[in-house]
């Protein structure tokens, strides 16, 4: 079975805070590892695809790492502000049969 | 400016009736997902195509849901007949094989 953890499940900070998740994947047939950003009644966006490990990848104010031999994803956001509020989903893509198959993602609130 | 388009964006049923729901991935894209976002379960895969030939659809209730791809322009996802457990929103996405995914809209399905 193909899991993906992600957590926290929700955070909430106060702007100018920086944050934090972790999305844990299985550390076999790893083939990449994407993170999008969900804002309420829009679609996913996609932000980063990682497929190396030790891959770093940096987006404005956004950040993310990978390690695939630990099978783990840190997603970093300095200066959180309003408008960074939304569900940030992480999703595994295996070597299988090229399925990515999404965490339950974290729900980020940053109060101004 | 490529991207996913499915429609209907909202649809309002009775308990019973056939629904389909219909995506247009983007061209050139090679690999086609439909997924089902509820409170409860998140995002779950429901089908996965690739080269549109389906390669898993384990995460589908096979009784009443068929995913189908009658051409690359066009995929299907229905359900006969409809419950209301079944009212969520469905997105369908399309990318390249293990590198991430461009969502549609989405549908909401609301069965009554």
């Amino acid at each position: 079975i193909l899991n993906v953890e992600q957590s926290p499940q929700s955070l909430h900070v106060q702007e100018g805070d920086s944050t934090n998740f972790t999305c844990s994947f299985p550390s076999s047939n790893f083939y990449a590892l994407h993170w999008y950003r969900w804002e309420t009644a829009k679609s996913p966006e996609a932000l980063f695809v990682m497929t190396l490990n030790g891959d770093e990848k940096k987006k404005g104010r956004i950040s993310a790492t990978l390690n695939t031999k630990e099978g783990y994803s840190y997603l970093y956001i300095k200066g959180s502000q309003p408008e960074d509020s939304a569900t940030y989903l992480c999703a595994f893509g295996n070597t299988g049969g090229f399925k990515t198959i999404f965490g339950a993602g974290t729900r980020l609130f940053v109060k101004a | 400016d490529a991207r996913v388009t499915q429609t209907p964006r909202h649809k309002v049923t009775e308990m019973g009736q056939e629904v389909t729901m219909r995506c247009q991935p983007i061209l050139g894209h090679n690999t086609v997902f439909w997924y089902r976002q509820t409170m409860m379960q998140g995002l779950e895969l429901l089908a996965y195509f690739r080269n549109r030939a389906p390669l898993d659809d384990s995460g589908m209730p096979k009784d009443r849901f068929s995913a189908e791809m009658p051409d690359a322009t066009l995929a299907t996802l229905k359900i006969q007949p409809s419950e209301p457990r079944d009212s969520a929103v469905y997105f369908c996405a399309s990318g390249w094989a293990g590198r991430g995914a461009f969502f549609g809209q989405g549908t909401r399905l609301t069965v009554v």
